[in-house]
């Protein structure tokens, strides 16, 4: 079975950093691209970052030169380093796998259930 | 790409027939999904390339449309398909998604 574990989630003041974790398990991780998306409450699903298998990174135009995706295919876990955070980034940030191993703007099959970040003073 | 999803909500009985619709804001071929996410849980994937239903998903979930207007239609409602659903296109990068249409029981 597919399971999505995020972690690292927490209260941070703005301008601070975190690491997020998405801890895989049930599928081959090194063969498929990832995904992180945040829910906003008034805001809805956002598309955060992508990693593809090789390591090519993609980014949103409101985190990216502030978020750095990686992935670790010996340990089957997806990060998500965030710095100078901003209040706009409050959310709950979760990781997404792809349907198809081919490519990662596809749309995703299996989702972790979240890590809540709140940033705010 | 922006995603503009009607109604934002609804309300329907148990064995209705409901039709939400997603428009894009340029054409998107068959490039879009639509999940489902109840309360606290993760969303979950119904139907991908526009009307293609993703292995497990009852019949009664069907989608149709290409280009810039899409429609998730849910025949015969049954309690457990109160929940919010969102579409998504994956034509271009950045990936969005719609604001949300909310199912709710009447």
């Amino acid at each position: 079975e597919v399971q999505l574990l995020e972690s690292g989630g927490a209260l941070v003041q703005p301008g601070g950093s975190l690491r997020l974790s998405c801890a895989a398990s049930g599928f081959a991780f090194s063969t498929f691209p990832m995904n992180w998306v945040r829910q906003v409450p008034g805001r809805g699903l956002e598309w955060v970052s992508a990693i593809g298998t090789s390591g090519t990174t993609y980014y949103a135009d409101s985190v990216r030169g502030r978020f750095t995706v990686s992935r670790d295919n010996s340990d089957n876990t997806l990060y998500l380093q965030m710095t100078t955070l901003r209040a706009e980034d409050t959310g709950v940030y979760s990781c997404a796998k792809v349907a198809e191993a081919g490519t990662w703007r596809t749309w995703f099959d299996r989702w972790g259930q979240g890590t809540q970040v709140t940033v705010s003073s | 790409i922006q995603l503009t999803q009607s109604p934002s909500s609804l309300s329907a009985s148990v064995g209705d027939r409901v039709t939400i619709t997603c428009r894009a804001s340029q054409g998107i071929s068959r490039f879009l999904a639509w999940y489902q996410q109840k309360p606290g849980k993760a969303p979950k994937l119904l139907i991908y390339a526009a009307s293609s239903l993703q292995s497990g998903v009852p019949s009664r979930f069907s989608g149709s449309g290409s280009g810039t207007e899409f429609t998730l239609t849910i025949t015969s409602l049954q309690p457990e398909d109160f929940a919010t659903y969102y579409c998504q296109q994956v034509h271009s990068n950045p990936i969005t998604f719609g604001q949300g249409t909310r199912l709710e029981i009447k």
